[in-house]
């Protein structure tokens, strides 16, 4: 099977700017996660989706956003980009297993960088 | 509010020794607890887990251990190889959503 896809793998973005990163999940799995990692801070968990429903939300301010189509590939837009969203974000997608098994696989992330 | 704690922000251990990283949460409603390792630009890796009922899981040579009472979590790395350095993240599960530590850079040392 292949794994979670990040794209893009690098953005670019100024200050005030909007940005969209897109993820694909291992084939089969309904959720997905999102997450920012900066230095220090470790994974801060952004949204979860569901089919196509968001299940679970962090605590980030509503610039940022989501969303999850029907087959399963999941957006997340940032709007009004500040100099502090700069972060890997990654995405993380599981199979809801039994409890025991229930285990999430990361994608690469997106590395963005907001000048 | 960081659920889960990751005290230490590195560690060093020669190779062939026992590599022990660290982990302690605050929210006892935590019933499913992981291991992931973070190589640089790569996501993080899933490496073992441990279940609320248990204390402890063994998979070659890693041994997570989980006591509840102190509300600690540990993982043991027997013996250490230079391939297993990188970043550790513990995380705890609590209904649909996972809370991840700090992280632990491990460096092995050949």
């Amino acid at each position: 099977k292949a794994g979670v896809t990040q794209t893009p793998r690098y953005l670019i973005k100024t200050r005030g700017q909007q940005v969209t990163l897109s993820c694909s999940p291992i084939s089969g799995h309904r959720s997905v996660s999102w997450y920012q990692q900066t230095p220090g801070q470790g994974l801060q968990f952004l949204f979860e989706y569901f089919s196509e429903t968001q299940r679970n939300k962090g605590n980030f301010p509503g610039r940022f956003s989501g969303r999850q189509f029907s087959n399963s590939r999941s957006e997340m837009n940032v709007s009004t980009l500040e100099l502090g969203d700069s972060a890997l974000y990654l995405c993380a997608s599981r199979s809801q297993g039994l409890a025991g098994t229930d285990t999430q696989y990361f994608g690469p992330g997106t590395r963005l960088t907001v000048l | 509010d960081q659920q889960v704690k990751q005290n230490s922000p590195s560690l060093s251990v020669q190779e062939g020794r026992i590599s022990i990283l660290n982990c302690d949460y605050t929210n006892s409603m935590f019933d499913y607890f992981l291991w992931y390792k973070k190589y640089p630009a790569e996501g993080p890796t899933f490496l073992i887990s441990i279940s609320s009922i248990k204390d402890k899981n063994e998979d070659g040579r890693f041994t997570v251990f989980l006591n509840k009472s102190a509300k600690h979590l540990s993982l043991h790395i027997v013996p250490s190889q230079p391939g297993d350095s990188a970043v550790y993240f513990c995380a705890a599960r609590n209904g649909n959503q996972f809370y991840f530590g700090t992280g632990t850079s491990l460096t092995v040392i050949p």
